[in-house]
């Protein structure tokens, strides 16, 4: 089942523009993860943001979390042709079993127009 | 470089056939998963495992089983491959989530194709 669901769907924007996509979740989470998935190959983590905190940043990336209306954004500055990518939220799932892991909601594919 | 090997980049298998994929991990992870991945449909869990030995199914076990004989490798099998499992299968690894949360180490996939 897909807890994250990420908006838009599809995103092409300017270079050198910054791009913004959205997660939504619907239960509470203990974290919230992005990744980044470039043409037919596997996702890359590109950033976790915690309960307790409110804004994340890594270089270009800012990601912010409000748990209080369920979402996330994850906004890329000053865009570059390289980021043209698909860009996926993941939140925690516990199996019952004893495992646990993440769910990945279906992505916002991001175009960057040179 | 720590990473998450899957054995074939791309594959092409005949209907009805038996296939294996194998996923390795150097990163000492307790969790191993396998996805697989579909225009318009996201990633889909499929089968994951939290120790040796140890699977749970996903969301979409249905035509595959797993193995996991040792803690670094994950093997995903199709049973009877049908042409509605040509997809993208990624293999993915992680310490166990708990309460801090880590990142996954993904593979960079295998492109199935059943004809």
């Amino acid at each position: 089942s897909q807890q994250g669901e990420e908006d838009p769907q599809a995103l092409s924007i300017q270079e050198g523009e910054n791009a913004t996509m959205n997660c939504s979740y619907k239960t509470s989470i203990n974290n919230l993860q992005w990744y980044r998935q470039n043409s037919g190959r596997g996702l890359v983590h590109l950033i976790l943001i915690r309960s307790n905190e409110r804004e994340k940043h890594s270089g270009r990336l800012r990601v912010t979390l409000d748990t209080s209306k369920k979402s996330s954004s994850l906004l890329i500055t000053a865009s570059r042709a390289a980021d043209t990518a698909s860009y996926f939220c993941a939140t925690y799932f516990y199996s019952g079993g004893g495992a646990d892991g993440l769910t990945f909601g279906k992505g916002t594919h991001l175009i960057i127009q040179p | 470089d720590v990473k998450v090997t899957q054995s074939s980049r791309y594959l092409v298998k005949r209907t009805g056939e038996k296939v294996f994929l194998e996923c390795v991990q150097d990163m000492d992870h307790e969790n191993m998963f396998w996805y697989r991945q579909d225009p318009g449909l996201g990633l889909r869990l499929i089968y994951f495992s939290y120790d040796v030995k140890m699977k749970e199914k996903g969301d979409i076990p249905e035509g595959y089983s797993v193995s996991r004989e040792k803690k670094e490798r994950f093997s995903l099998i199709l049973e009877s491959a049908s042409t509605n499992q040509t997809s993208m299968y990624l293999c993915a690894s992680s310490l166990r989530q708990g309460a801090l949360g880590y990142g996954y180490t993904f593979g960079s996939g295998t492109r199935l194709t059943v004809v």
